[in-house]
């Protein structure tokens, strides 16, 4: 069945390096990917999305990837402070009226 | 402008006794999603609507559990009589018409006692 999936469960970074958290999906057809970020005790806040006519799109500090060969995408983020740590997702509208497809999450610590 | 709005931010319920949690979208938008969050884990599908219709309802438990979303006022996901089980956190998400990001409210936990 469809799936949307991350890699690692956590990822601990030092404050100012760059992130990588990185995401697999099954479903060829997918076009459009949503990174959401969320923090502690609070809804899942969009980030950036990606349709998939492109293989890079980048935004504030932040980068996603699409590599469509080999169904994976990935979100950098560059210089990554304390105030990125939480959990990431990646999220796919393939459902079957666009509802949202998530995986579990990365849990990124930023250590000071 | 304000963003996607649920109340109440926490609920504690008895077994047996019901829920009542609500929805109010952004401005302009019209559509409406459910999705539930057990502890770490990733959000999981609930239910589709948009005003006055429901239209995909297969993420939900065929018993205990409604949604709706009238022509006036917030959508509103009912859990009847409530068991352990459904302590989760509860989040809405709503997008306009014609795009496809959603945009999530902060959410509602329920706690069953």
């Amino acid at each position: 069945g469809e799936s949307v999936g991350l890699h690692l469960p956590t990822l601990s970074v030092q404050e100012g390096d760059n992130s990588i958290i990185n995401c697999a999906y099954s479903n060829s057809a997918s076009d459009y990917f949503i990174w959401y970020k969320q923090e502690s005790g609070k809804g899942p806040q969009f980030i950036i999305d990606i349709r998939s006519n492109m293989d890079k799109r980048q935004g504030q500090r932040v980068t996603v990837l699409l590599n469509k060969t080999v169904k994976h995408l990935s979100l950098q983020i560059a210089a990554t402070q304390p105030g990125d740590s939480a959990v990431y997702f990646c999220a796919d509208p393939g459902g079957s009226q666009g509802n949202l497809i998530f995986g579990k999450g990365t849990k990124l610590s930023v250590k000071p | 402008n304000a963003g996607v709005m649920q109340n109440p931010r926490h609920l504690v319920r008895r077994r047996g006794q019901e829920a009542r949690l609500r929805c109010s979208p952004m401005k302009g938008h019209s559509h409406v999603y459910w999705y539930r969050q057990l502890p770490e884990e990733g959000l999981k599908f609930m239910v589709y609507l948009q005003k006055e219709n429901i239209i995909d309802e297969s993420g939900m438990p065929k018993e205990r559990f409604s949604a709706e979303f009238p022509k006036e006022g917030p959508s509103i996901l009912r859990i009847q009589q409530v068991v352990r089980g459904d302590s989760a956190a509860y989040f809405c998400a709503t997008r306009r018409v014609g795009t496809d990001t959603q945009y999530f409210g902060p959410g509602t936990r329920l706690t069953v006692l």
